[in-house]
């Protein structure tokens, strides 16, 4: 039972332009939620964070927007670069449990 | 330094050998993981180190051992694998809780395994 999901397999963005990637839970004990970034052949890389007190959390480009009723997250990008181009998983976690990851959502920006 | 590192980072084994997978982080962190990440899916943990101590294991076959010599080191002993356990196995580690997992989880870049 997936319990984070990603709806959107891909997403393509005109560099400059915002990226929105998505992400849904369904498990109301989630109380911190992550986005990693991953490249082919690495491993995932942390970006960005928010805790389920707050309802938005901004670091420089990135900013994720959580929607505690709807179970709701989004991680936005702007500018989006061709740098940003990679996979993109949402994971979610309660208290000091496991991560749980979505499926990921493939951006690819277009110059 | 957040770096996780892992080696190797390709392997090829036959299902009657023996191997081992390792990983390192320097950051003093005190949870370290194991994740097993096939294509196109998320990564499923494996087990969980909290203080060198197992605290997690996703009932994960007996053929895979994992092993915490130190704070900084964790491995992952592989024994009369399965084709089907050909994945990429990515290690990670963060700050750790009381209990169990910790927040961020910084990744190594995964060892790529084959099983023939």
């Amino acid at each position: 039972d997936q319990q984070v999901k990603q709806n959107s397999p891909s997403l393509s963005v005109q560099e400059g332009r915002i990226s929105i990637l998505n992400c849904d839970y369904t498990n109301s004990m989630f109380d911190y939620f992550l986005w990693y970034k991953k490249y082919p052949a690495e491993g995932p890389t942390f970006l960005i964070s928010i805790s389920s007190i707050k309802d938005k959390n901004e670091d420089g480009r990135f900013t994720v927007f959580l929607n505690k009723s709807a179970k709701h997250l989004s991680l936005h990008i702007v500018p989006s670069q061709p740098g940003d181009s990679a996979v993109y998983f949402c994971a979610a976690k309660a208290g000091a449990n496991n991560l749980f990851f979505g499926t990921g959502t493939r951006l690819t920006v277009i110059p | 330094d957040t770096e996780v590192t892992q080696t190797p980072k390709h392997l090829v084994m036959g299902m009657t050998n023996k191997k081992s997978l390792k990983c390192e982080q320097h950051m003093g962190h005190r949870a370290m993981y194991w994740y097993k990440q096939k294509a196109k899916k998320p990564p499923e943990l494996m087990f969980v180190y909290s203080y060198e101590k197992l605290s997690i294991n996703e009932s994960v076959p007996s053929r895979f051992s994992p092993e915490c010599p130190n704070s900084s080191l964790l491995n992952l002993h592989l024994h009369a694998l399965q084709p089907e356990d050909s994945a990429l196995y990515l290690c990670a580690s963060s700050q750790a809780l009381l209990g169990g997992a910790g927040y961020e989880q910084y990744f190594g870049p995964g060892t790529r395994l084959t099983v023939t």
